[in-house]
C-alpha cells in the first residue's frame, strides 16, 4: 500500500479537464513539496510538475499543479489523447530518516 | 542529453542476490551536484524508491529496504549499481535508475531510465 493516496483511475473526453488528487501527511505533503511524474507503461517515467506548482520546460501549460495542507492535486486541461498515461505524485517523508514516497498512481483514460 | 539505461538479469532466484546496473551517457556521475537514485515499481502497484548514492559513496535507502540494498558507482565506466540480497517474489518489479540533486525534500527524478523488469522465480 502506497504511502500517498491517489484514486487508481480517472477519464475525460478530448477538451474535458481533469484533476486528479493525491492525499499525504503531516510528514510529507504537508511540509514538502510534492512532484508529478507521468508515465508510459514500457517507456522512461517524464517529470510533469516539480515544487508542487512548477513546470520543467516544454510541458505545456495545460499541466497544472496545487497544494492545500496534505493534499496536492494535478489538472489537465484542454484533455488530448495523447494524455492517457499513469500519473504518480511524490513526496519526501521526513519520518524516520527520511525517504521518497509515492502514491499508487492514477491510469488515466481519454475516452 | 544526459541518458540512463538499466541492465542486469530478467530472472532471479528466491533468496538469492538481484544485481543491476545503470550506465550514464551524455554526463558524468562524478559530479558534486547530483544523486543516482533507483526506485522500483511492482506489478499492479506504486512507485518504490530504493535508495541513491552519491559521488564518493555517500549511500541513502528506504528504511523499508535498507537491510537488504547495497548501492555502489564505478565512476571508470560511468554506471552505479544497484545490490538487493535475500529476494522474495515480492521483489518482483520493474526497477528504475534516476539522477536527481540535493536536498532530497526539494529535488526531483529527472531524467529516468526506461526500468527494466526483474522477476524472481524458482
Amino acid at each position: 500500500q502506497s504511502v500517498l493516496t491517489q484514486p487508481p483511475s480517472a477519464s475525460g473526453t478530448p477538451g474535458q479537464r481533469v484533476t486528479i488528487s493525491c492525499s499525504g501527511s503531516s510528514s510529507n505533503v504537508g511540509i514538502n513539496y510534492v512532484y508529478w511524474y507521468q508515465h508510459l507503461p514500457g517507456t522512461a517515467p517524464k517529470l510533469l510538475i516539480y515544487r508542487n506548482d512548477q513546470r520543467p520546460s516544454g510541458v505545456p501549460d495545460r499541466f497544472s499543479g496545487s497544494k492545500s495542507g496534505t493534499s496536492a492535486s494535478l489538472a489537465i486541461s484542454g484533455l488530448r489523447s495523447e494524455d492517457a498515461a499513469d500519473y504518480h505524485c511524490a513526496a519526501w517523508d521526513d519520518s524516520l530518516s527520511g525517504f521518497w514516497v509515492f502514491g499508487g498512481g492514477t491510469k488515466l483514460t481519454v475516452l | 542529453q544526459l541518458q540512463l539505461q538499466e541492465s542486469g538479469p530478467g530472472l532471479v532466484k528466491p533468496s538469492e542476490t538481484l544485481s543491476l546496473t545503470c550506465t550514464v551517457s551524455g554526463g558524468t556521475i562524478r559530479s558534486s551536484t547530483y544523486y543516482w537514485g533507483w526506485v522500483r515499481q511492482p506489478p499492479g502497484k506504486g512507485l518504490e524508491w530504493i535508495g541513491s548514492v552519491y559521488y564518493g559513496g555517500h549511500s541513502s535507502y528506504n528504511p523499508s529496504l535498507k537491510s537488504r540494498v547495497t548501492l555502489s558507482e564505478d565512476t571508470s565506466k560511468n554506471q552505479f549499481s544497484l545490490k538487493l540480497s535475500s529476494v522474495t517474489a515480492a521483489d518482483t518489479a520493474v526497477y528504475y535508475c534516476a539522477r536527481h540533486s540535493g536536498p532530497f525534500s526539494s529535488s526531483w527524478f529527472d531524467p529516468w531510465g526506461q526500468g527494466t523488469l526483474v522477476t524472481v522465480s524458482s
